[in-house]
């Protein structure tokens, strides 16, 4: 059974540039949830999509936004990069979605994103 | 709110002997999950171990334990027979069952390295 896949594994962008950054969950999950890990802040909650829906949604700016597909793949996209958007993101499956139970998270590998 | 603490940013051990590490929650709700992750300094966040808030005896995967005490609200993660492979960063999370917007929430981490 494939895990949680991300794409791409590393970025470097420039300050001001956008970014797209992919996940393909575990088959059967539809929940996705993204979170960012920095050193400072540790791991930050972004967004959660089930059924192609926003369900829930971190204290980020509205520069971070994301998307889910009908087969469940998301993606999410960060406009007008700053260096402090340098970090990893990672992005976390789950049978189950917000408010229904507490189901567990598979996690990707991640996305190392280096702004400079 | 969900809270989540980890009181020991580092641990050292020797190998083949047992750590315990720390972790304690805070929530209203009486439905949730309480997870351990690993994650090594590749960045994957792995799995570890769940206990759920009404499971009456402590979760065991292998060389890991959870000992559960709900009334002091804590869930602290015990790795015995250490080996070098157990370095990295631990991660305690906690996902309410019943609330809407229960992302899972993750505390600080505890680096744990494992000495020859």
């Amino acid at each position: 059974k494939a895990g949680v896949t991300q794409t791409p594994r590393y970025l470097i962008k420039t300050r001001g540039q956008q970014v797209t950054l992919s996940c393909s969950p575990i088959s059967g999950h539809r929940s996705v949830s993204w979170y960012q890990q920095t050193p400072g802040q540790g791991l930050q909650f972004l967004f959660e999509y089930f059924s192609e829906t926003q369900r829930n949604k971190g204290n980020f700016p509205g520069r971070f936004s994301g998307r889910q597909f009908s087969n469940s793949r998301s993606e999410m996209n960060v406009s007008t990069l700053e260096l402090g958007d340098s970090a990893l993101y990672l992005c976390a499956s789950s049978l189950v979605v917000s408010g229904q139970g507490w189901g567990g998270y598979t996690f990707g590998s991640g996305t190392r994103l280096t702004v400079v | 709110a969900q809270k989540i603490t980890q009181t020991q940013p580092g641990m050292f051990v020797q190998e083949k002997e047992a750590v315990t590490l720390d972790c304690t929650y805070d929530t209203s709700d009486p439905s949730y999950g309480l997870f351990w992750y690993k994650q090594p300094s590749s960045g994957e966040m792995i799995f570890l171990i769940y206990q759920g808030s009404y499971d009456q005896q402590n979760a065991t995967e292998g060389r890991y334990s959870l000992n559960f005490q709900k009334a002091r609200k804590s869930a602290n993660l015990v790795i015995s027979a250490s080996q070098l492979g157990d370095s990295a960063m631990y991660f305690c999370a906690m996902r309410e069952g019943t609330y809407n917007n229960n992302d899972m929430r993750f505390g600080a981490g505890t680096r744990l390295t494992v000495k020859p």
